[in-house]
């Protein structure tokens, strides 16, 4: 059974630019939630979409948006990149309702490393 | 609101002991997960702790005192490959029964032979 899986691995692109990011959840799991992790920081939650809508949302600017698909997979869009948002973004997804730690939003995906030039 | 704290930086030697403290607060409490991650992974699963005292697993041991806000991950017989960052996270929820991680900011574990 393949956990969480996300898409690219890596990436580099230019300040300014726009990036998409996807995220394939666990099988059977409905949530799917975002975070930003800079170099030496801990992650930093971004969104949580639950029902193919934003259903929580960290301290981020509107450039970070979303989209969770019927199936519950998801995108992460960044635009206007700057610098600044060079980091590894992780995805984790969860089961609404789910009371096992497997279906917690325990797990992450392996990650995708972006570098902004 | 939430804060979690942890130290930035230990250093230990193979074979060694170290224990890495966490300290938190947070509205409610719904419980404690260690992780680790080494350097450019993704963060791994370590431990869960929702109920006061010791949970082992393996080399790994996690404590857990709710009164004082408190946790501690345990490494015994160190080795090499444990050389990590190893991160402390609550989760919160706002309504749903899934909620997200606050995160510490990590302790760089460096072990020496």
């Amino acid at each position: 059974d393949a956990g969480v899986t996300q898409s690219p691995t890596h990436l580099i692109k230019t300040r300014g630019q726009q990036v998409t990011l996807r995220c394939s959840p666990k099988s059977g799991h409905d949530t799917v939630s975002w975070y930003q992790q800079a170099l030496g920081q801990g992650p930093q939650f971004i969104f949580q979409y639950y029902e193919e809508e934003e259903r929580q949302r960290g301290n981020f600017p509107d450039r970070f948006s979303g989209h969770q698909f019927p199936n519950y997979s998801s995108e992460l869009n960044v635009n206007a990149l700057l610098l600044g948002d060079s980091a590894l973004y992780l995805c984790a997804s969860s089961l609404e309702g789910g009371e096992v730690l497997s279906d917690t939003e325990a797990f992450f995906g392996q990650g995708t490393r972006l570098t902004v030039v | 609101g939430q804060n979690i704290d942890q130290p930035t930086e230990m250093t230990a030697t193979e074979g060694a002991i170290v224990q890495i403290n966490c300290t938190y607060q947070t509205s409610g409490f719904n419980g404690l997960f260690w992780y680790q991650q080494h350097a450019g992974e993704a963060p791994t699963f370590l431990s869960y702790n929702v109920l006061d005292g010791l949970e082992e697993k393996g080399r790994f041991s996690s404590f857990l005192s709710r009164s004082k806000g408190y946790s501690y991950l345990l490494l015994k017989e160190l080795q090499m490959k444990d050389s990590a960052s190893y991160l402390c996270a609550v989760p919160v929820y706002y309504g749903g029964s899934q909620g997200n991680l606050i995160f510490g900011k990590g302790t760089k574990l460096s072990v020496k032979p």
